[in-house]
Order: C-alpha cells, then sequence, then structure tokens
C-alpha cells in the first residue's frame, strides 16, 4: 500500500538557518510527489512538485526539494528560513493510475522559527 | 493557475443539524473533486471522490449517509453533513484535479472549519 512518512513531528530553527524537513514514501511504480504548507486554519498551499524529469525540483519561496528514488525520499529544504516560513508542512504522493487518483499525506511536520 | 473555491470557511451549527460545504472549480472543469478531512494535530485523510454525473467512492470508514456527496455538474461538488455531532467537528478541505495540468495537477481549496455545538 501507499504510504508517505514524515518523520519530524515539530522542527524548531533559527531564523537564516538552514532547513531540511524529511519526506519518504513508499510506492511501486513512478510516484508523483507534492509538498503543501498549511497555516493555521488555513487551506493547503502548494510549494513544489515531481513527476519527472530533473531530480532537483525548485518551489515557490525559495523551497527546493530533491527527489531520490534510491532512497525513496522527496526532502524539503530550504538556505535561509525566515519567520513567515513557521507552519506544518505536508508532504503527499499521488497515484494517478491508482484506485482513485487522490493524493495520499504524510503526518506533517511543524516548523517552528526562533528570532 | 487553477482556483478551486470552498464555502463557507466557517461555519457553526448545533446539533442535529446539517450543514452543506461547497467546492467549486473557478477555472476547469473538474470531472473529479476530493474530499478530506483533517482532524487536530493530525494529517488529511481521504473521506470519498466525487465524480461528475455518478455516485461517489467512499473510503473505508466514511459512513456515507452522513457525508452526502453531490456532484451535479462539472465544477460544482457539495458535501452535506447530515444530523451533525460535535464529533464531527473538524477541517474539511476538498480539491480538484485540473485535467489540463496531467495527472499532478491538484488544486484545494481554502478549507471549511465546522464546529458542531
Amino acid at each position: 500500500a501507499q504510504s508517505v512518512t514524515q518523520p519530524d513531528i515539530h522542527i524548531t530553527v533559527s531564523e537564516g538557518a538552514s532547513l531540511e524537513l524529511r519526506c519518504n514514501y513508499s510506492y511501486g511504480a513512478t510516484p508523483y510527489l507534492f509538498w503543501y504548507v498549511q497555516s493555521p486554519g488555513q487551506g493547503l498551499q502548494l510549494l513544489l512538485k515531481y513527476f519527472s524529469g530533473d531530480t532537483l525540483v525548485q518551489g515557490i519561496k525559495g523551497f527546493e526539494a530533491e527527489f531520490k528514488r534510491s532512497q525513496s525520499s522527496f526532502n524539503l529544504r530550504k538556505p535561509s528560513v525566515h519567520w513567515s516560513d513557521a507552519a506544518e508542512y505536508f508532504c503527499a504522493v499521488g497515484a494517478y493510475g491508482g484506485s482513485q487518483g487522490n493524493l495520499i499525506f504524510g503526518k506533517g511536520t511543524k516548523l517552528s522559527v526562533k528570532p | 493557475g487553477a482556483v478551486v473555491s470552498q464555502h463557507p470557511s466557517r461555519v457553526i451549527c448545533k446539533s442535529g443539524t446539517s450543514v452543506k460545504i461547497e467546492c467549486r472549480s473557478l477555472d476547469f472543469q473538474a470531472t473529479t473533486m476530493f474530499w478530506y478531512r483533517q482532524f487536530p494535530k493530525k494529517s488529511l485523510m481521504l473521506m470519498a471522490t466525487s465524480n461528475e454525473g455518478s455516485k461517489a467512492t467512499y473510503e473505508q470508514g466514511v459512513e456515507k449517509d452522513k457525508f452526502l456527496i453531490n456532484h451535479a455538474s462539472l465544477t460544482l461538488s457539495t458535501l452535506t453533513v447530515t444530523s451533525a455531532h460535535p464529533e464531527d467537528s473538524s477541517f474539511y478541505i476538498c480539491s480538484a484535479r485540473d485535467p489540463g495540468q496531467g495527472a499532478s495537477g491538484y488544486t484545494f481549496g481554502s478549507g471549511t472549519r465546522l464546529t458542531v455545538v
């Protein structure tokens, strides 16, 4: 069965420091991978997505993610975190051609930013 | 880009009443929409897949008689929580797939915070 694991429930980083949020997926075929950000009480905003091509994907707000098939990972990175980046981050895998074509989400990583 | 509008953003209702949540694709036609539920400090769980012109497909454990889904047009899907109880209080989010963006074209609504008192 498909699954997404985000090992870190909560991460705190200092403003200006670099950030890496981990995501591992389990899916037999070529995955479509996504990172979303959610501010409290808000919907989901797409940061970036990968479905083919260059394994290093650039997204909005200075985020990037690297798809590593050998590690079944799709970690999200940002070189310098801003206080406004504090939010919940969700990794998801889309299974086009699967039973429903919906997204399967990880449990999320809450990011706190220290001044 | 593709936009999905979800309404209302917040609703408070009394126990036993029904609440309807709307999800509209504004600039594309969505034959398939998805309804998710998010519990506090939890991930998003797929409730059902809404298919235009046919019955919705519900995930295991989701009561289809309680969470009524209607997808009467290519741009509108509705979720009605019937006879709501406090345990139905949650954050509900819809998403739609834009066929023009291929398999990766998912767009989410802004969510609805339902509080049942």
